[in-house]
């Protein structure tokens, strides 16, 4: 098993560009969510979705849009992005709620100039 | 809204040294407690969770937890630390009032010097 991966590692942007961020796992999990981590605030939650077709906003969903077309792919999309959204971001799955094992993808650090 | 409080910022241990790690939560009615771990250039991962029963949690790598309801603590121990130990340590919660999403407080860096 793969188990989470993330595309791609790093990846610089100017304001205003868009981009998705892939995400993907092999465990046929329902439950997958996208963080992002910035110093001194811990991990926070942009959106998640609890099987294919189903998404939901987190704490941070702003700038942001997800969908789940499959159980294995969940990609984060960056509509317009700005130097706030500079951060790292993790993917993680989970079997079926957020109360499962989250397992994580190994990040995406995004730097926008 | 629910929140996780992570008291130390950094530790510095020598080897060999007992650890705790500090974590408390606010009230948010049913909880479920965790302690993630992310070592230098390895993906985050579980090291112990709490959902009832005993409050004395049992992980991996010799980590232990308590969880103390009255205080609404989660703090995390290992009696003798290794150099392997050096990582950012991460509490979470879900809350039920918040539909059990996860939250998590802002990570404690440990620095264990051989």
């Amino acid at each position: 098993n793969a188990g989470v991966t993330q595309t791609p590692k790093f990846q610089v942007l100017k304001t205003g560009q868009s981009m998705t961020l892939q995400c993907a796992q092999d465990m046929n999990h329902e439950y997958m969510s996208w963080y992002r981590q910035d110093p001194g605030m811990g991990l926070r939650l942009i959106h998640y979705s609890v099987g294919a077709g189903i998404t939901d906003q987190g704490e941070v969903p702003n700038g942001y849009n997800v969908s789940r077309s499959t159980t294995e792919d969940f990609p984060l999309r960056l509509l317009s992005a700005a130097p706030s959204q500079t951060s790292v971001y993790f993917c993680a799955s989970s079997y079926s709620d957020p109360t499962d094992t989250q397992y994580f993808g190994p990040g995406t650090r995004l730097t926008v100039l | 809204a629910q929140s996780v409080s992570q008291h130390n910022h950094h530790v510095i241990l020598s080897e060999a040294a007992s650890l705790e790690l500090g974590c408390n939560y606010s009230y948010g009615g049913t909880v479920n407690l965790f302690w993630y771990v992310q070592y230098p250039g390895q993906h985050l991962q579980l090291l112990l969770k709490y959902f009832s029963g005993d409050p004395l949690v049992k992980g991996i790598k010799g980590f232990e937890a308590e969880f103390i309801k009255s205080k609404f603590s989660f703090n995390l121990r290992k009696p003798s630390v290794q150099w392997s130990d050096t990582a950012e340590y991460f509490c979470a919660v879900t809350f039920r009032s918040n539909d059990y999403k996860l939250s998590f407080g802002a990570g404690t860096t440990v620095t264990v010097r051989a």
